[in-house]
């Protein structure tokens, strides 16, 4: 059974520029869920798509925006990019349910801004 | 308001030798409680996950207690190997509130192992 996988794996962009990444669940899962890790803060949660909708969202700007595809694939963009959005971005997956199941993380996608 | 803290935030010890690593959270009201291993530019590992009723949980070496009542967990890793060298994140679930998604992360334990 695959696991997570998330594409690119690494990219560097400019102040400025916006950014694409992309998250393909385990097969059957219709949770993604998707996490801020940076050096000294943990994971800080940005949000979660369910069946296309988002469910859940965390505290970040509207810089930040996702979206869930019929086929569960999830995507996120950020906009306007600045030096402090450089980041391992994560996706996770999961069944369904929000508190029992185990969370699946992918291998991350490590963002710098330069 | 719900908190995870995590403690040693850093932690070197030599191969072979057992450690243990302490997690205490705020979250109410408890659903159940994750550990992850991290890796170094990977992403986190499910190691063992506990509900209100577990006190302990193996996986291999790697062995956690819950203390529902001081709301205190462990990871207890024992006979150490350079392999275990990484990041390990205690995660509590609220069953309502905590984070957006109902997730509290701790910031992590680092853990080297050295030869």
């Amino acid at each position: 059974k695959a696991g997570v996988t998330q594409t690119p794996r690494y990219l560097i962009k400019t102040r400025g520029q916006q950014v694409t990444l992309s998250c393909s669940p385990i097969s059957g899962h219709r949770s993604v869920s998707w996490y801020q890790q940076t050096p000294g803060q943990g994971l800080q949660f940005l949000f979660e798509y369910f069946s296309e909708t988002q469910r859940n969202k965390g505290n970040f700007p509207g810089r930040f925006s996702g979206r869930q595809f019929s086929n569960s694939r999830s995507e996120m963009n950020v906009s306007t990019l600045e030096l402090g959005d450089s980041a391992l971005y994560l996706c996770a997956s999961r069944s369904g349910d929000p508190t029992g199941n185990t969370i699946y993380f992918g291998e991350g996608s490590w963002l710098t801004v330069v | 308001k719900n908190q995870v803290e995590q403690s040693p935030q850093s932690l070197i010890i030599l191969e072979g030798k057992n450690c243990t690593l302490q997690c205490n959270y705020t979250v109410s009201p408890f659903s159940n409680l994750r550990w992850y291993k991290q890796d170094t530019g990977r992403g986190p590992v499910s190691l063992t996950i506990m509900t209100f009723s577990e006190n302990t949980k193996s996986n291999g070496r790697y062995t956690a207690t819950l203390d529902a009542d001081t709301k205190q967990s462990s990871l207890h890793i024992t006979a150490s190997q350079l392999s275990d060298s990484a990041s390990y994140i205690c995660v509590v679930s609220a069953r309502t509130g905590g984070g957006a998604d109902g997730l509290t992360f701790g910031k992590g334990t680092h853990l080297i192992i050295q030869p």
